[in-house]
């Protein structure tokens, strides 16, 4: 079963603008983290998340946790048609990040 | 380093045959984790093996195995092919450290007809 759900599933963007995805999960985590899918292929880490951490930057993303709403939101800032990809949000409940669970994903479309 | 590799990459079987999946983990990682990936299900955990033990294993039924060799590569088997096996099959594989991030493969699409 997934842990957490992601909204929206699915979002469209022009160039330029910022695109924003939130994942909610269900049970205490230790860390979460965002990953990218392009088109059926394997995930590409993009940035994770410490429960003690409030906010965390990354180039154009930026990652908030609010663990009293156990809810997570992944900022991409000015987007490129290179961005188009699906984006989820995995959990880590043991801590020793070797067994990930994953939200439903988001289906981002930037078009140029 | 040379990432995550998987094969094959594409896979067709048909129902009731079995098939194996192979992983290679980034060099120096001892910790590999299969992933199942489908439209209505999405990414679910099948297990995970360290030094050749299986240490985590999700919710599959016994159809799905594996086993990690001492070079740290690794193999998924499944038996007796279903219809709703058909998916896209991704290894991970990570360094020993608790925060070290899962490093993923291209994944295995695999097709049972």
């Amino acid at each position: 079963s997934q842990q957490g759900e992601e909204d929206p599933q699915a979002l469209s963007i022009q160039e330029g603008e910022n695109a924003t995805m939130n994942c909610s999960y269900k049970t205490s985590i230790n860390n979460l983290q965002w990953y990218r899918q392009n088109s059926g292929r394997g995930l590409v880490h993009l940035i994770l998340i410490r429960s003690n951490e409030r906010e965390k930057h990354s180039g154009r993303l930026r990652v908030t946790l609010d663990t009293s709403k156990k809810s997570s939101s992944l900022l991409i800032t000015a987007s490129r048609a290179a961005d188009t990809a699906s984006y989820f949000c995995a959990t880590d409940l043991s801590g020793s990040a070797r067994q990930l669970t994953f939200g439903s994903g988001t289906q981002l479309t930037v078009l140029p | 380093k040379a990432g995550v590799t998987q094969t094959p990459r594409y896979l067709i079987k048909t129902r009731g045959q079995q098939v194996t999946l192979s992983c290679s983990p980034i060099s120096g990682h001892r910790s590999v984790s299969w992933y199942q990936q489908t439209p209505g299900q999405g990414l679910q955990f099948l297990f995970e093996y360290f030094s050749e033990t299986q240490r985590n294993k999700g919710n599959f039924p016994g159809r799905f195995s594996g086993r990690q060799f001492s070079n740290s590569r690794s193999e998924m088997n499944v038996s007796t092919l279903e219809l709703g096996d058909s998916a896209l099959y991704l290894c991970a594989s990570k360094q020993q450290g608790s925060t070290d991030t899962q490093y993923f493969g291209p994944g295995t699409r695999l097709t049972v007809l």
